[in-house]
């Protein structure tokens, strides 16, 4: 399994765009990327998934550059209810459901 | 949709006690996993089952026994609980082989066990 290093933390204020980096030097040709968000006292929520290149949902934007080495996690104009953990995942594509999740990025954002 | 429930909430369990955790979901999932989450740390992974009848040791397996007696529940059972077994335990659901090609894991509200 790829190993996946994040910052241990970040701090923000409200409305900034928020980028967290992921790095992921050993990932393998058919693993993907995920990102999940944990608040406090709740279980963990997915965000995105990619492959490659970028990915844009409602909620955040994934780039992945070609080599795939690193991603990058971005949140738009950040609010004080984004202040939680999250997580970079890689997940190879026969996984099923069988997540590796490391120890996150805590993210706290200030009024 | 309930999604995923977890019961109970909270429990404290003496040394040497047993207990269930229930787990069920109502979206027709195939997958279902049990995580633990010691403070301040990520989730790591007890059991997980990948339909009906089949179950399979994650990475944390000591201690806890799975099965899979219907699509709906997953419950995780407690043998002679210890105190290295206080944590928070998340049940997750997702789709099968057959569903979309995705990572995305329905988490339960967690179940807070004390052990003393």
């Amino acid at each position: 399994l790829a190993k996946t290093t994040q910052p241990i933390s970040m701090d923000s204020y409200e409305g900034q765009e928020v980028n967290i980096t992921c790095s992921h030097n050993n990932i393998a040709t058919n693993d993907y990327i995920t990102w999940y968000q944990q608040f406090p006292s709740q279980g963990p929520r997915f965000i995105i998934q990619g492959y490659k290149t970028k990915v844009t949902n409602e909620v955040a934007s994934l780039f992945i550059p070609a080599d795939r080495k690193s991603s990058t996690l971005s949140l738009p104009r950040v609010s004080l209810s984004d202040t939680a953990v999250y997580y970079c995942l890689v997940v190879p594509f026969n996984a099923g459901n069988m997540l590796t999740f490391g120890g996150g990025t805590r993210l706290m954002v200030k009024p | 949709n309930a999604g995923v429930t977890q019961t109970p909430k909270f429990q404290v369990l003496k040394t040497g006690q047993s207990m269930t955790l229930q787990c069920a979901q109502d979206m027709n999932h195939e997958y279902m996993s049990w995580y633990r989450q010691d403070p301040g740390m990520g989730l790591r992974l007890i059991h997980y089952s990948v339909g009906a009848g089949i179950t399979d040791q994650g990475e944390v397996p000591n201690g806890y026994n799975v099965s899979r007696s219907t699509t709906e529940d997953f419950p995780l059972r407690l043998l002679s609980a210890a105190p290295s077994q206080t944590s928070v335990y998340f049940c997750a659901s997702s789709y099968g082989p057959t569903g979309p090609v995705t990572y995305e894991q329905y988490f339960g509200p967690g179940t807070r066990l004390t052990v003393t």
